[in-house]
């Protein structure tokens, strides 16, 4: 069966800092893989998707990257931190080619910025 | 521009009622509609799905209605548990833009002992 692994759970960093957030994906073969960020009392935000390894579409212009360097591995990424990213980071995947399957979603991570 | 909307954000509902959940969509060119669960920091699980060729799709308690005219979804919860309090999004996709799913901003429902 298919998981989905992200890491880590919650995460306290000072304004300024770098940012590396990782997702995995057991049990299935080129994904489709997205990062969405939900904000305090928001819905879910797509930030970032990808099709295949070293693509990569965003979809809200931030000071956030996102890199998928290995088929079942994508990465959000910042080199400066800002207040504003605050919130409650959500990685998921889907099955390719395009079917009436659901998106699978890991357990966030929490990201508290001071 | 927000293309699936949840107008309720809140719902609470008695223990053995029956729970609605509604969602809006305006892009004629959705073809598949989901319902997800999310739990206090927690991903949201996968709950129940439709296709645009159907307008009901049920699963144990849980029954997702297409209102293809009316550019609308919900979600019957039937009877309504305790253990259902999460907060519910609503999303779709359009397989012609393929690799996107658009989220609602969720209902939080409260099931009342």
């Amino acid at each position: 069966s298919q998981t989905i692994h992200q890491w880590p759970a919650t995460l306290v960093q000072p304004v300024g800092s770098p940012l590396s957030l990782e997702c995995t994906v057991e049990g299935t073969s080129n994904p489709n893989l997205y990062w969405y960020r939900q904000a305090a009392g928001r819905g879910l935000q797509l930030l970032f998707y990808s099709v295949g390894i070293g693509q990569i579409s965003s979809e809200v212009p931030q000071n956030l990257s996102a890199s998928r360097p290995q088929d079942r591995q994508f990465i959000l990424s910042s080199k400066k931190l800002l207040l504003s990213d605050s919130g409650f980071y959500l990685c998921a995947w889907s099955v390719q080619p395009n079917s009436n399957q659901p998106q699978h979603f890991g357990d966030g991570t929490r990201l508290s910025i001071l | 521009d927000q293309q699936v909307k949840q107008n309720s954000p809140s719902l609470s509902v008695q223990e053995g009622r029956i729970s609605i959940l509604n969602c809006d969509y305006t892009n004629s060119m959705f073809d598949y509609f989901l319902w997800y669960k999310k739990y206090p920091a927690e991903g949201p699980t996968f709950l129940i799905s439709i296709s645009s060729i159907k307008d009901k799709n049920e699963d144990g308690r849980f029954t997702v209605f297409l209102n293809k005219s009316a550019k609308h979804l919900s979600l019957h919860i039937v009877p309504s548990q305790p253990g259902d309090s999460a907060v519910y999004f609503c999303a779709a996709r359009a397989l012609n833009t393929g690799n996107q799913f658009y989220f609602g901003t969720g209902t939080s429902l409260t099931v009342i002992p």
